[in-house]
């Protein structure tokens, strides 16, 4: 079945404490993409990749880090989480090399940091 | 700047009636307008994508519309069912770069 899987799923941490969200697909796509989504403002585009070892900003950034070691794989890191990061993060790839047609969204991580 | 704009921001029909979703976005110059189902835990699923020279396209009982002179596209859902409440998101790419721009999505309530 062609997924794109998030983990984990929900996620309760503190200030500081560093922590990785994990990305995969099984679909050879070569786009993936990471959102926050957050009450009334929709979703905003964190960091994407055109591919292995391509990786660009989004809207934003700050904060976050990203890797494409692999063309299956894109985890989501916070060095240092902060309060203000507390969102839902919705990872997607997408068929097209070009643009961006069909995507695919995993479930969803909802991280609350205190 | 692009924006996109989703008005209501909460929507509840009866069971049976067909109605209307709106997406408007400030800027036309726009490759494609797609629309997304996002389910409570479940993701976002894509409904239908609008190429930027097509008016409309079609899927079961969904119909979505794109005028771009205008910066508006609808989503039309004929004999709403409970199955359909949802919250529907539209987002935009831009000619310019390889992004989805979103509108905050239409949370639709179909009361059996």
């Amino acid at each position: 079945e062609a997924q794109v899987t998030q983990n984990p799923r929900y996620l309760i941490t503190v200030t500081g404490k560093k922590l990785t969200v994990t990305c995969s697909q099984n679909m050879n796509h070569e786009y993936m993409s990471w959102y926050r989504q957050d009450p009334g403002l929709g979703l905003r585009q964190i960091y994407y990749s055109m591919n292995v070892e391509v990786t660009d900003k989004g809207d934003v950034p700050e904060g976050y880090k990203v890797s494409r070691k692999e063309k299956r794989n894109f985890p989501l890191i916070l060095e240092s989480p902060s309060p203000n990061q507390t969102s839902l993060y919705f990872c997607a790839s997408s068929t097209s090399s070009g643009r961006l047609w069909e995507q695919y969204f995993g479930p969803g991580t909802r991280l609350t940091v205190t | 700047k692009q924006e996109v704009t989703q008005i209501p921001a909460a929507l509840s029909v009866p069971e049976g009636e067909n109605l209307v979703l709106n997406c408007s976005f400030t800027d036309s110059a726009i490759y494609n307008l797609q629309w997304f189902r996002q389910d409570p835990g479940k993701g976002l699923t894509s409904l239908l994508l609008i190429q930027s020279s097509q008016r409309e396209q079609t899927s079961g009982r969904l119909n979505a519309s794109l005028d771009k002179s205008s910066g508006r596209s609808t989503l039309y859902i004929a004999a709403s069912q409970p199955g359909d409440s949802a919250t529907y998101l539209c987002a935009v790419e831009p000619d310019s770069n390889y992004q989805l721009i979103w509108g905050a999505g239409t949370k639709l309530i179909i009361k059996p």
